[in-house]
């Protein structure tokens, strides 16, 4: 069975500040993908990794794949209020994309400025 | 990007009736619909993969004669919750697949079943 954990489950951070959020998977997988969820919301699509040492940025965000170690970090630099949400890695459980996303718990952001 | 669309937003009914959950995609031809859902303040947990023509996969655990998939055509699937009852109230989140990797989630359906 796929188990994704996600460490922390809860951060509070000032702005300015860097951190790292890390996402574990229990099995080999080419499919990693991080969402961000605001309150009351679905979900919005930050990064889709599908191979080993991929890195993928979009502004203060960073995100990357470790398939070796089964591990994924979404970096963030310089964080700004803004960027307060909801944090979801989900790993795919079979190649090619056809079957559903195992997600973490999330990680809840919060922002002070 | 592609879009998604589920209808309703927000649905009340009593406990005993049925609902259900439309989920669209607007602008493109979705291979495969995924059905999700999420507990207040928890993760998301699939409930079942939606292929058109096909009958639905379901998770372990997810009842298939309660959660009832149809996936009519390429760019409808529609989930209908039977006899609801207070503890399936919850956020329903459909997601859509036509090629590539990435999934397009829907803006969810909230039920509440008093």
């Amino acid at each position: 069975e796929l188990k994704v954990e996600q460490n922390p489950l809860f951060l509070s951070m000032q702005e300015g500040k860097n951190y790292t959020i890390y996402c574990n998977y229990s099995t080999t997988s080419d499919r990693l993908y991080w969402y961000r969820q605001d309150p009351g919301k679905s979900l919005e699509s930050l990064f889709v990794l599908l191979s080993n040492g991929a890195v993928k940025q979009e502004g203060r965000l960073m995100a990357s794949l470790d398939t070796k170690a089964r591990l994924s970090t979404l970096h963030i630099t310089a964080a700004v209020h803004d960027l307060s949400a909801t944090y979801f890695c989900a790993v795919g459980r079979s190649g090619g994309g056809a079957d559903g996303l195992t997600f973490g718990k999330g990680t809840h952001l919060i922002i002070q400025p | 990007g592609a879009v998604v669309s589920q209808h309703p937003s927000r649905v009340i009914c009593k406990s005993g009736t049925s609902v259900k959950i439309e989920c669209r995609s607007l602008d493109f031809q979705a291979t495969t619909m995924f059905w999700y859902r999420q507990f207040p303040k928890q993760s998301l947990m699939l409930m079942a993969t939606s292929n058109e023509g096909s009958k639905a996969t379901y998770e372990q655990g997810v009842e298939k004669d309660k959660f009832l998939i149809n996936h009519a055509s390429l760019t409808l699937s529609t989930l209908t919750v039977t006899s609801a009852h207070p503890e399936d109230s919850s956020f329903y989140i459909c997601s859509a697949r036509f090629s590539g990797e990435t999934q397009y989630f829907g803006p969810g359906t909230r039920l509440l079943v008093l």
